[in-house]
């Protein structure tokens, strides 16, 4: 399986400010995601990131709030944007390879707003 | 789109017992079944995967059954350890350009 790794870990961050999670994979893959984690919640799923296009965002979640970025088969980025205490909680990375629908996840940034 | 419901949402068992989690789908297009298993503070892991045509997939002290008519599967953990303690997430998914939708969870307690 690939190797993920996601900066920052961990973050405590002001109302309003917005924060960018980077996600580094050791390997090419074919789809990733980005997820949010509340606490002892399941993984609802934010949007996916699409190389060389835009994201496809979920129910309930939108751009402007959750631009991510994909400019290669190797990194991804999601921004916090404007971010309230609402948005205090474990955002995760993962990846996909389409042939074998395997997924895994990164370590995941938690977050904590003020 | 499709719906996976997970039980029980908590679980306990004496240390060498075996633990039983069972998920429901609706969703008759689904055909990869994952199990996560996620320790405090960690990330979810892929412990074990069924794909629709397989029934049962075993790999040492864990099993993963499948029964496509009645849209269930279901975990079973033998032998169970303290390490074993963790909350475990069933998914489904309708194939490798769909998403997958994950079950609420259910926090597994291995009494020593």
């Amino acid at each position: 399986s690939a190797v993920i790794s996601q900066k920052p870990s961990r973050d405590i961050c002001q109302r309003g400010t917005s924060l960018t999670i980077q996600c580094q994979v050791d390997s090419q893959v074919t789809m990733m995601f980005w997820y949010r984690q509340q606490p002892g919640q399941s993984l609802t799923l934010i949007a996916t990131a699409n190389q060389g296009s835009e994201a496809t965002y979920e129910s309930g979640f939108v751009i402007d709030k959750f631009p991510i970025s994909r400019p290669n088969l190797t990194f991804s980025t999601l921004t916090v944007s404007n971010m309230s205490p609402e948005d205090s909680s474990i955002y995760l990375c993962s990846t996909r390879q389409r042939v074998h629908n395997e997924q895994f996840f990164g370590p995941g940034t938690r977050l904590t707003v003020l | 789109g499709e719906n996976v419901e997970q039980h029980p949402s908590t679980l306990s068992v004496q240390e060498g017992d075996s633990a039983v989690i069972k998920c429901t789908y609706s969703d008759s297009a689904s055909n990869y079944f994952p199990w996560y298993k996620q320790e405090l503070g960690k990330r979810p892991q892929l412990i074990i995967d069924i794909r629709s045509n397989v029934g049962e997939k075993k790999d040492q002290r864990i099993a993963v059954t499948l029964n496509k008519t009645a849209k269930h599967f279901s975990l079973h953990i033998t032998e169970t350890q303290p390490e074993d303690s963790a909350v475990y997430f069933c998914a489904a998914s309708a194939g490798s350009s769909n998403q997958f939708y994950f079950g609420t969870g259910t926090s597994l307690t291995v009494i020593p």
